[in-house]
C-alpha cells in the first residue's frame, strides 16, 4: 500500500530564500505523485504532479519538484520565496487507481 | 468557470441532529470524494464514488454516509453527528481516476462544529 512521509509540520523561511518542502513515498509500483497547497480559508488546489516522464516537474508559481525513485523522494523547491507562498502544501502519491494518499502537510511560514 | 461548490460553508449543530453538506461539480466529472481535514493529521478520506449508483468506503467511513444519485452531485450525510466529528470538510472531483495521475478539483470547504 502506499504512504506519504512529509517532513516537518512546520517550515519557516526568509522572504527571498530557498523553500525545500521534503516528501517521501512509497508505493509497490510506479506512483503518480502530486503537490497541492492550500491557501488560508481555501479548498486544496494542484501545484504540480509527476506522472510518467521527465523527472524534474515544474508547477506553478516557480515550484518545482524532482521524482527521485532511487530515494523514493518528490521534494518540492522554488529558489525564492514570496510572503504570497505562505500556506500549506500536501504531497500526495497514488498508484493509478482510485486511491490517492495525502500527507499530513507542512505549513510554510515566510520571514520578512 | 469549472468549480466544485459545497454547502453550507460553515455549520454549527449539536449532537444527534443529523445534517447533510451538498457537494456538486460542473466538470461532468465521473469521480468524487469527502475527506476531513484535522490538524496534524491531514486529509484522510471518507467516501468517494466512481461513477452514479458507486461508492465505496475510504480510510475513515463510520457516521457518514453518502449517495450519488446524479453525476454532479455527492452529499454527504451525517445521520447523527457526535463532537469526533468536528472537522473541515472538502468535497473534490476529478476524471475516472484510473486514466491513471489525474488532478483533483476540491471544493471550498465545510466548517462544522458538532456541541
Amino acid at each position: 500500500a502506499q504512504s506519504v512521509t512529509q517532513l516537518g509540520s512546520h517550515v519557516s523561511v526568509s522572504e527571498g530564500a530557498l523553500v525545500l518542502l521534503r516528501c517521501n513515498y512509497s508505493s509497490s509500483v510506479p506512483p503518480y505523485l502530486f503537490w497541492y497547497v492550500q491557501y488560508p480559508n481555501q479548498g486544496l488546489q494542484l501545484l504540480l504532479k509527476y506522472t510518467t516522464g521527465a523527472t524534474l516537474v515544474k508547477g506553478i508559481n516557480g515550484f518545482e519538484a524532482e521524482f527521485k525513485k532511487s530515494e523514493t523522494s518528490f521534494h518540492l523547491t522554488k529558489p525564492s520565496a514570496h510572503m504570497s507562498d505562505a500556506a500549506e502544501y500536501f504531497c500526495a502519491v497514488s498508484e493509478g487507481d482510485d486511491k490517492i494518499i495525502f500527507g499530513k502537510g507542512t505549513r510554510l511560514h515566510i520571514l520578512p | 468557470e469549472a468549480q466544485v461548490t459545497q454547502n453550507p460553508r460553515y455549520l454549527i449543530t449539536v449532537t444527534g441532529k443529523k445534517l447533510t453538506v451538498t457537494c456538486s461539480q460542473n466538470m461532468n466529472h465521473e469521480y468524487m470524494s469527502w475527506y476531513r481535514q484535522d490538524p496534524g493529521l491531514g486529509l484522510r478520506q471518507i467516501y468517494y464514488s466512481m461513477n452514479v449508483e458507486v461508492t465505496d468506503k475510504g480510510d475513515v467511513p463510520e457516521g457518514y454516509k453518502v449517495s450519488r444519485k446524479e453525476k454532479r452531485n455527492f452529499p454527504l450525510i451525517l445521520e447523527s453527528p457526535s463532537p469526533n466529528q468536528t472537522s473541515l470538510y472538502f468535497c473534490a472531483s476529478s476524471l475516472y481516476p484510473r486514466q491513471g495521475g489525474e488532478t483533483q478539483y476540491f471544493g471550498p470547504g465545510t466548517r462544522l462544529l458538532v456541541l
